[in-house]
């Protein structure tokens, strides 16, 4: 029962073109939507967020996109570059109570920036 | 912010044997959670430790398989107990991002285990 779904294992993108990476969820009551980058023989380390009260979220070239009634979000990178080339992935957060603010996260999409 | 210092990065083990990971943390911190990341899969919480009480297992995962210390805030580890090729995975350590105004989480640099 995957919860948090990245359909696309990798995606390939010429430098300076839009990156598009995109996410499913299903449980409506996620509060908090995060990306997280990953480079090769490191941890994953925090991008961005978006609070589920919200519909975008922008931080430099980096902008999420939330549609609820879609229960979809999207990572806009504009204009990309080569060091964007890492595992993105998706995880939603569950509120409180039973919950417990747990991640969860999904399967990572590989992005490659093609010179 | 936290600083997750996490060893070994990777090692290749023999099956049968077992493995311990350590997770440093250079602020002390009530609650740090270990992941797995199985190839071509998701980050999976295998565990919750806390300090002074003892950890909390996800279903799927034991405490004999995957034994968790957690002697003081800003130290734990994570053993795998009797290794089969299945474990072969990244193993992950993490702190933050699950309390009601803290949604980022920070994460140690993994541990890749082979078994073979």
């Amino acid at each position: 029962d995957q919860q948090v779904k990245q359909n696309s294992p990798s995606l390939s993108v010429q430098e300076g073109r839009i990156s598009i990476l995109n996410c499913d969820y299903t449980n409506s009551m996620f509060d908090y939507f995060l990306w997280y980058k990953k480079y090769p023989a490191e941890g994953p380390t925090f991008l961005i967020s978006i609070s589920s009260i919200k519909d975008k979220n922008e931080d430099g070239r980096f902008t999420v996109f939330l549609n609820k009634s879609a229960k979809h979000l999207s990572l806009h990178i504009v204009p990309s570059q080569p060091g964007d080339s890492a595992v993105y992935f998706c995880a939603a957060r569950g509120g409180g109570l039973d919950s417990n603010y747990q991640l969860i996260w999904g399967a990572g999409t590989k992005l490659i920036i093609k010179p | 912010s936290a600083v997750i210092s996490q060893k070994p990065s990777r090692d290749i083990c023999q099956r049968g044997t077992s493995l311990t990971i350590q997770c440093q943390v250079d602020s002390q911190v009530t609650m740090m959670f270990w992941y797995r990341q199985q190839p071509g899969q998701s980050l999976t919480l295998i565990a919750t430790a806390n300090q002074g009480s003892e950890a909390t297992y996800e279903s799927g995962f034991v405490i004999d398989k995957f034994p968790i210390s957690r002697p003081n805030l800003t130290f734990s580890t994570l053993t795998v107990s009797n290794m089969s090729p299945e474990d072969s995975s990244i193993y992950l350590c993490s702190v933050g991002g699950r309390g009601k105004g803290d949604t980022e989480a920070f994460f140690g640099q993994g541990t890749r285990l082979t078994v073979v």
